[in-house]
């Protein structure tokens, strides 16, 4: 079982649509969670950054992290066609290097 | 320019050559990473930089991939006897410390026929 397991998509939504993006993780010591999002042939950008359980907000992206199953999510509302990537999930203890999961690749259909 | 910027974009290269691939960091982080992403993979750990020493090099695959950062700033990651599974995007990131936002460069595109 790798650490980190993402579901590679893709995922396909219209102009619009909230979009909900999850990983699951086996360590319990991560501690930091973050989204990256990575355009066809770029490096990856952070999005949101959360440390430990709860929620934080930043326009129109939630990033949600349970602790107790181990499970993060990342919400995107009014999905826009310049949304479309692939969104990696990735995290870390904070004295470890980021480990990633596979991406998710979103295409928004306008 | 003031991101992270990686050399050669792209290396296509024959199996058994020798490789390198150069990352020029933001200039003031101290922490330099390098990653491994494979297409239709996230990005796999090699090794990491605090200022010029390895601080962490349990990702490299095996001993034909090496990288230096001889005086703090500009990393080398060099592989010798390249294989067909090498081929993949090598990715450069560096940030203010271990637990500081990752930025990444645009990655090296390694080939290998």
């Amino acid at each position: 079982q790798k650490e980190v397991e993402q579901d590679p998509g893709p995922l396909s939504v219209p102009e619009g649509a909230i979009v909900s993006l999850n990983c699951t993780y086996s360590n319990s010591a991560f501690q930091y969670f973050m989204w990256y999002r990575q355009y066809s042939r770029k490096g990856p950008e952070l999005l949101m950054y959360t440390y430990s359980s709860g929620n934080k907000e930043d326009g129109r992206f939630t990033a949600q992290v349970d602790k107790s199953s181990k499970y993060i999510s990342l919400f995107i509302r009014d999905s826009q066609p310049s949304d479309s990537a692939t969104y990696l999930c990735a995290m870390n203890s904070g004295n470890t290097p980021l480990v990633f999961g596979k991406g998710t690749r979103l295409s928004v259909i306008a | 320019g003031a991101g992270v910027s990686q050399t050669p974009s792209n290396k296509v290269t024959e199996k058994g050559k020798y490789v390198e691939l150069r990352c020029d960091p933001i200039s003031g982080h101290t922490a330099l990473y390098w990653y491994r992403q494979s297409l239709g993979q996230g990005p796999e750990f090699l090794i990491y930089f605090q200022g010029t020493g390895a601080a962490d090099d349990s990702g490299l695959p095996n001993d034909r991939f090496f990288a230096v950062r001889p005086e703090g700033s500009v990393s080398t990651l060099k592989i010798q006897r390249t294989e067909r599974g090498d081929s993949a995007v090598y990715l450069c990131a560096s940030s203010l410390g271990l637990a500081g936002e990752l930025f990444f460069g645009e990655g090296s595109r390694l080939t290998v026929l």
